[in-house]
């Protein structure tokens, strides 16, 4: 059964630097994966997605991640970090032909300092 | 107006009531979930459904039951509701694997 770990229930940065927030994954066949965003009092709304095309994806806000088979990754990124990216992160997965229940990861904050 | 919408938005209810949470949606999606969400826990899937006639346990499901009235409807019952089932619930939609999820505003339950 497919699963997700994110590394890190909260993260810390500041205004302009690099946001990494990791997410393993484990998948016995390829996997379908997604990034969400939560704001407060808000629900979850897709950030990226990785569905076997470009290992490199690019998605909304100037968030990307990169699909590592090898090291069964998906770690989302963003080279400066604003304000607004303050924000809940979910790392969600679908195995390929399990049927297709979407399951998520711990969740990781991310904080902006000043 | 929103393409999944979750009634109530807000309930307090005592140990042992009966309620229902609410979920509809306007995007003609086969597919839909209810996810409960807790701090620290992540999204926890509790059932799904695929179709009209097809409806799944999900990680949590003891507790909780399904009704999928139409396409357009899924809704969740807690039948003897406990304090540990104090959350934020999602419904979710999607119209196949491949494509993303689209979440309601969510729903947060106090059991007191």
């Amino acid at each position: 059964a497919q699963s997700v770990t994110q590394l890190g229930s909260h993260v810390s940065v500041s205004e302009g630097a690099l946001v990494l927030l990791r997410c393993n994954y484990s998948s016995s066949v390829p996997p379908y994966l997604f990034w969400y965003v939560q704001y407060p009092n808000q629900g979850l709304q897709l950030l990226l997605k990785y569905t076997s095309a470009a290992t490199l994806v690019k998605g909304i806000n100037g968030f990307e991640a990169e699909f590592k088979k090898s090291e069964t990754s998906f770690h989302l990124t963003k080279p400066s970090a604003h304000m607004s990216d303050a924000a809940e992160y979910f790392c969600a997965v679908i195995e390929g032909n399990q049927g297709g229940k979407l399951i998520f990861g711990q969740g990781t904050e991310l904080s902006v300092k000043p | 107006d929103a393409d999944v919408t979750q009634t109530p938005r807000n309930r307090i209810t005592k140990t042992g009531k009966r309620i229902m949470l609410e979920c509809s949606q306007t995007k003609g999606h086969d597919r839909m979930y209810w996810y409960r969400q807790d701090p620290g826990l992540g999204l926890r899937l509790i059932y799904y459904s695929f179709d009209v006639k097809d409806i799944n346990k999900g990680e949590i499901s003891d507790g909780y039951s399904v009704s999928r009235q139409a396409q357009a409807k899924f809704s969740l019952s807690l039948e003897s509701a406990i304090p540990n089932q104090t959350a934020l619930y999602f419904c979710a939609t999607s119209d196949w694997e491949r494509t993303e999820a689209f979440f309601g505003q969510g729903t947060r339950l106090t059991v007191v």
